[in-house]
Parts: structure tokens; C-alpha cells; sequence
């Protein structure tokens, strides 16, 4: 399986401000999945991120928002861009492929408190 | 449409005694089911999947689940609980038949499990 990392594991940021979280895994794979969780609920897509392409976003996610890269087959950074308090969420890296056939890997998720 | 149902919010169960979790689902085409575990403040561990073959999937930590189409279920399962399996379990489904990789998640179920 796939290991992934994220940075930073959490955050407090002022509203207004934009954070970067990002994803780096240990080794090549074909898609990227980014989601948010509240704690102790289910997981939200917000976009799928292939290397070499722009990310799709899911509805009621947008790119000015959620601005994603994905250069390379390791890495994907997601940006929450202009935060407010209702941005406060768990932030979660997946990933998809080198390897693992059909099955999802979660990177250990990023905790953002938006003041 | 696809959807993926968790019928129950919380299982409680008894350290020792049989547990299961359940999952019930809809998909057009084959499904394709998995199971997650996320324990407390951490991300989600991939446990389990179906995709073809025995309907009967062994997974990690001693689970398993079986994979009923008939009643288009995926119930996980363990011959005897232990503590440290109190966690919140997720289920998810994709259908096979397409190209579409995103999965469909349950809002999941939180297993305490008590000594």
C-alpha cells in the first residue's frame, strides 16, 4: 500500500487568509482524491487530481476556492483560499493506483480550525 | 444512482462477542465494495474490499465480510470484538462498470465495544 504524508498535520488561521495543505506519497500513482471530513462524519469529495490535467471538482466546489496542483505523480498540494469558520474541517490526501488495484489510501489528514 | 447505506449510527457489543456492521448498497453495474476504519483523531485505514471472486473477503485485524447480491449487502464482521476495535467504520461503493473511480461513501457507523 501506498504511504502518505501530509503537511501541516493541523492549523489555526485567521479568516480571510489561505492555507496550503500538502500530499506526498511514497510512490507513483494515477489519481489523487481530496476530501473534507467533519469530525465524526462521513468524507465529502472535493476534487480528483490527475497528474498532467486540471482537477475536477465535485459540485458545490469550485477552483478559486480550492485551488489543487498536482505536478508530478507523488505530489498534490490543496489550497483553501479567502477562509471563514465554516472552512474548519479535517482535510484528507487519497490516492488511487501504484499498485494497489481499486482501492483507496488516506494520508493521515490535515485539522483546520479557521477563527 | 449510486448509494451506500449504513443502517445503523452505533453498535455497541460486548468485548469477546461476535460483532457485525452493516452495509447495504445500489449500483447499477458490479459493485465494487470496501470497507474503512478510522480510529480517534486519525485517518481512514483501508480494512477490506470486494471486487469478483469469493464472496466471502478476509481482511485486516481479523475481519471479514461477505458479499450478498441477492441483498445487495457487504456486512463486516468479526468472530469476537475486542476494545481497541472501538472505532467509527465506514462503507463504500463504486460501480465497476465504469470508468468513474470516485467512491460513494456511508455515513458510517461508530462501534463501541466494551470491556
Amino acid at each position: 500500500s501506498a504511504v502518505i504524508s501530509q503537511k501541516p498535520s493541523r492549523d489555526i488561521c485567521q479568516r480571510g487568509t489561505s492555507l496550503t495543505i500538502q500530499c506526498q506519497v511514497d510512490s507513483q500513482v494515477t489519481m489523487m482524491f481530496w476530501y473534507r471530513q467533519q469530525p465524526g462524519q462521513s468524507l465529502t469529495l472535493i476534487a480528483t487530481a490527475n497528474q498532467g490535467s486540471e482537477a475536477t471538482y465535485e459540485s458545490g466546489f469550485v477552483i478559486d476556492k480550492f485551488p489543487i496542483s498536482r505536478p508530478n505523480l507523488t505530489f498534490s498540494t490543496l489550497t483553501v483560499s479567502n477562509m471563514s469558520p465554516e472552512d474548519s474541517s479535517i482535510y484528507l490526501c487519497s490516492t488511487l493506483g501504484g499498485g494497489a488495484w481499486e482501492t483507496q489510501y488516506f494520508g493521515p489528514g490535515t485539522r483546520l480550525l479557521v477563527l | 444512482a449510486q448509494s451506500v447505506a449504513q443502517p445503523e449510527d452505533q453498535v455497541n457489543v460486548a468485548e469477546g462477542n461476535p460483532l457485525t456492521v452493516k452495509c447495504t448498497y445500489s449500483v447499477s453495474g458490479n459493485p465494487y465494495l470496501f470497507w474503512y476504519v478510522q480510529y480517534p483523531n486519525r485517518g481512514l485505514q483501508f480494512l477490506l474490499k470486494y471486487i469478483t471472486g469469493d464472496n466471502l473477503v478476509k481482511g485486516s485485524y481479523g475481519f471479514e465480510a461477505e458479499f450478498n447480491k441477492s441483498q445487495t449487502s457487504f456486512h463486516l464482521k468479526k468472530p469476537s470484538a475486542l476494545v481497541s476495535d472501538s472505532a467509527l467504520y465506514f462503507c463504500a461503493v463504486r460501480d465497476g462498470a465504469g470508468n468513474n473511480r470516485k467512491l460513494i461513501w456511508g455515513l458510517g457507523t461508530s462501534l463501541a465495544v466494551n470491556p
